[in-house]
């Protein structure tokens, strides 16, 4: 058990529908970083935030947004979704930038 | 642009031989971290590499850095069927967010 727990584990939605996926880190940490893991794309990072700012993006689509609150877990936000979209997502986290990240089970997300 | 290239993607051993997991990278980082992931489950961290000429070794699996040479490599040294995951190599990038390879999928056959 790495400590990060992601909700829902799958989810299951249909085109140009929008979800929350959510994100507790491991007590401590106060970087969070958003995955997206797929067949064709591989892992890819999305974003990371630190203490409740935005620090990086990555191949995140105007579409997806995420932000990170006071009590530092995180949502990530995907709207008008596409069949591609389909794909496991992971957050994860580390006590700071460049510490080694904690990957929690991902959420599965399946778009109809 | 940092890019991380793994090869073989794919890779079928028997049980007990020997073989090497390649990672080159495009641009200098400080750090290259080596990932297991076991089908349809999370990732687990196996090593975090930090300076030019790391070695780490955890039972069977050993990795190396060469920045030189942008090069990471896992040597696997005699495979049983618990190793038989997907693992990847990931490049630190400028804000600590990771830059995964594509992975090389292991199968350890008896």
């Amino acid at each position: 058990d790495s400590g990060v727990t992601q909700t829902p584990k799958h989810l299951i939605t249909a085109t140009g529908q929008r979800v929350t996926l959510r994100c507790s880190p491991r007590s401590g940490d106060l970087s969070v970083y958003w995955y997206q893991q797929s067949l064709d794309q591989g892992l890819q990072f999305l974003i990371q935030y630190y203490n409740g700012e935005e620090r990086a993006k990555g191949n995140i689509l105007e579409r997806f947004s995420a932000q990170q609150f006071p009590d530092l877990h995180s949502e990530l936000n995907l709207s008008s979704l596409e069949l591609g979209d389909s794909a496991l997502y992971f957050c994860a986290s580390s006590v700071g930038p460049w510490q080694p990240q904690h990957f929690g089970d991902g959420t599965r997300l399946s778009i109809l | 642009e940092l890019k991380v290239e793994q090869n073989p993607l794919f890779l079928s051993m028997q049980e007990g031989k020997n073989y090497t997991i390649y990672c080159n990278y495009s641009t200098t980082s400080d750090r290259l971290y080596w990932y297991r992931q076991d089908p349809g489950k999370s990732l687990e961290s196996l090593f975090v590499l930090l300076s030019n000429g790391a070695v780490k070794q955890e039972g069977r699996l050993m990795a190396s850095l060469d920045t030189k040479a942008r090069l990471s490599t896992l040597h696997i040294t005699a495979a049983v069927h618990d190793l038989s995951a997907t693992y990847f190599c990931a490049l630190g990038g400028s804000q600590g967010n990771l830059i995964f390879g594509k992975g090389t999928k292991l199968s350890v056959k008896p």
